[in-house]
């Protein structure tokens, strides 16, 4: 079966604009979370959908924000960009919440 | 905050040599711990997810071994091979399984030919 698909690959945005990333998930699988990985830091969490609905929440601020849709996929936007939002983001699925996660091959943004 | 930790942070093994390393959390009201490998280039993968004390997964060369009263789980590789240099991440997802999935910083390990 098909893995979960994030669009774009490679994205290059300037200061001040705004971006937003699209996950699928694998078929079946309800729950949705993404991630920020940049370099020399682990994968720091962003936000969990289940559902339609936002289960957790990391500690990034409120330019950050997602929302899953009916069919389970998932976006995630991020306003006013800063030269600090340059990182590889990374959606995972899994069928329920923190059950094994299957993660996309990410969004490498670059803000310039 | 839930803390995961790992231990070493890289490594580097000769190729056909074992080798293992360490992934801590709180043992307080323990849920559940995944191992993912992380390929250059790729999609992290999921290893295991183990969730009983005293559990031991295998997946080839590969087996991880879980302690839940003292909170860590070993990772290990039997003679090591160039195709499994990656990067070996440990998450938790806290209490119950109702929080975030949490990562450690991970294990960069590099098979030396």
């Amino acid at each position: 079966k098909a893995g979960v698909t994030q669009t774009p690959r490679y994205l290059i945005k300037t200061r001040g604009q705004q971006v937003t990333l699209s996950c699928s998930p694998i078929s079946g699988h309800r729950s949705v979370s993404w991630y920020q990985q940049t370099p020399g830091q682990g994968l720091q969490f962003l936000f969990e959908y289940f559902s339609e609905t936002q289960r957790n929440k990391g500690n990034f601020p409120g330019r950050f924000s997602g929302r899953q849709f009916s069919n389970s996929r998932s976006e995630m936007n991020v306003s006013t960009l800063e030269l600090g939002d340059s990182a590889l983001y990374l959606c995972a699925s899994s069928l329920y919440l923190n059950t094994e996660a299957f993660f996309g091959q990410g969004t490498r943004l670059t803000v310039v | 905050i839930l803390n995961v930790e790992q231990s070493p942070q890289s490594l580097h093994v000769q190729e056909g040599d074992s080798t293992n390393f360490t992934c801590s959390f709180p043992s307080s009201n323990f849920y559940a711990l995944h191992w993912y490998r992380w390929e250059t280039a790729k999609s992290p993968e999921a290893l295991f997810v183990m969730t009983l004390n005293g559990d031991e997964k295998k997946k080839g060369r590969i087996s991880a071994t879980l302690n839940t009263k003292e909170g860590y789980s070993y990772l290990y590789i039997k003679g090591s091979q160039p195709e499994d240099s990656a990067t070996y991440l440990c998450a938790s997802p806290g209490l119950r399984g109702n929080e975030k999935l949490t990562f450690g910083t991970g294990t960069r390990l590099t098979i030396i030919p």
